[in-house]
């Protein structure tokens, strides 16, 4: 099946440090996610993106959905400690695995107040 | 508005056990999934519902996981018998109806087989 590379896998970072962390498949889709999972918690939705070279804000945080379909990114500007958690891509749509969401491994972030 | 409910949220069995897990959607979600989750990686799906039919499950191991949802509304997933590699948190979460609506996740339960 279709597989997501997501880099780094983990980050240590100062608080009001910015974040970058990013997603690759090597096939498109044409919807991808970003969700944040706390200990002992499920994931929870942070943003969508539906268009090729969409770039989408919620907040502090920042997406984009990449030109080729194959990638995205998500940056968090002026890090806080609730920032830490695992951060997951998602994609969906895509030319295997249809409505079925694909998940990346994760970027587990800590930030050091 | 109550989120997705799942219990337990921890269980311990020894291999070859049968375990049970059961889901409450949020009220009015048509479409319930469960998911799979191994330690450092990201929820991979076992089965998607939509109401009382389970309309993806080619990634259920059948000849040991069962699942339904009578009424369309709870879900219970079944593992029999449990192996050591079964291991994992295991998600349930709901969406309104179509597959692009966003999947609200439930704190999963997470499953150790000694």
């Amino acid at each position: 099946g279709q597989q997501l590379n997501q880099s780094p896998q983990s980050m240590f970072i100062q608080e009001g440090e910015d974040v970058s962390m990013n997603c690759t498949s090597s096939s498109i889709f044409n919807t991808w996610l970003w969700y944040k999972q706390d200990p002992g918690e499920g994931p929870v939705l942070l943003i969508a993106l539906y268009k090729a070279g969409e770039l989408t804000s919620n907040g502090r945080l920042t997406a984009q959905f990449g030109i080729t379909r194959k990638d995205s990114f998500l940056n968090i500007s002026a890090s806080i400690p609730s920032d830490v958690g695992i951060y997951f891509c998602a994609g969906q749509g895509g030319e295997t695995s249809g409505s079925r969401l694909t998940f990346g491994e994760g970027t587990q972030l800590t930030v050091n107040p | 508005e109550a989120g997705v409910v799942q219990s337990p949220r921890y269980k311990i069995i020894e291999k070859k056990q049968p375990v049970a897990f059961w889901c409450n959607p949020i009220s009015g979600h048509n479409t319930l999934y469960w998911y799979r989750q191994n330690l450092g990686q990201g929820p991979e799906l076992l089965i998607r519902y939509e109401n009382e039919e389970a309309v993806d499950d080619s990634q259920l191991p059948k000849d040991r996981f069962s699942a339904e949802r009578l009424k369309g509304v709870d879900s219970t997933l079944k593992i029999q018998p449990a192996e050591l590699g079964d291991s994992a948190v295991y998600l349930c979460a709901s969406s309104r109806g179509q597959t692009t609506d966003t999947q609200y996740f439930g704190p999963g339960t997470r499953l150790t087989v000694l």
